[in-house]
């Protein structure tokens, strides 16, 4: 049981460049979630999804977009790198019930040069 | 005012020291907490849900004042392995699962 999977897990980009990150779970969670901590900082929710074919912004959505076509992935597309996406980030997922933690994927570490 | 808010540390104990981190939260329709744990450069992971009751999980306890929006979690005979940074999270329900971190308490547990 893999849990949730993200790829790459380290990653350099230059300014303007674009990538995907990739994220996947085997748990059959309804809802996953992608979070960026910057250092000493806490995490910060970028995008969400209740469901394939449903994603909303979260509170930094800006040069980022995502898509959920399928209940396993969640892919993060960055457009444009700058170096403020310079960060880590998680991808998560949880069960579709309130006061439910949180699985996370191990991250990753992003520098935009 | 931040959402969560946690005493940045970090703390500096002695082994076998016990150790307590506060966190506040400023909604009160918040419906549920956890305190994660955050090894450097790793992910969160889930250490223990918190209740109004009190919950004890062997030498971690956790305690929930929903009057005074604050949430503790006490660490007893601390070990090296627990030094890491412990996130205060909270769940405000509404449409979807939520949770809100706090930025984290750093634990330094020394010989």
């Amino acid at each position: 049981n893999a849990g949730v999977t993200q790829t790459p897990k380290f990653r350099i980009l230059k300014i303007g460049q674009s990538m995907t990150l990739q994220c996947a779970q085997d748990m059959n969670h309804n809802y996953m979630y992608w979070y960026r901590q910057d250092p000493g900082m806490g995490l910060k929710l970028i995008y969400y999804s209740v469901g394939a074919g449903i994603t909303d912004k979260g509170e930094v959505p800006n040069g980022y977009n995502v898509s959920r076509s399928t209940t396993e992935y969640f892919p993060l597309r960055l457009e444009l790198a700058a170096p403020s996406q310079t960060s880590v980030y998680f991808c998560a997922s949880s069960r579709d019930i309130r006061g439910f933690g949180y699985t996370f994927g191990s991250g990753t570490r992003l520098t935009v040069v | 005012r931040k959402e969560v808010e946690q005493d940045p540390g970090p703390f500096n104990v002695p082994e076998g020291a016990t150790v307590a981190f506060n966190c506040t939260y400023s909604n009160s329709a918040s419906q549920s907490f956890f305190w994660y744990r955050q090894d450097c450069r790793k992910e969160p992971k889930l250490l223990m849900s918190v209740y109004s009751s009190g919950n004890e999980d062997g030498r971690f306890t956790a305690q929930l004042n929903r009057a005074s929006q604050y949430i503790s979690l006490l660490i007893r005979d601390s070990k090296l392995s627990d030094s890491a940074t412990y996130l205060c999270v909270v769940n405000l329900g509404g449409g979807y699962n939520k949770l809100i971190f706090g930025a984290g308490t750093r634990l330094a547990v020394h010989p």
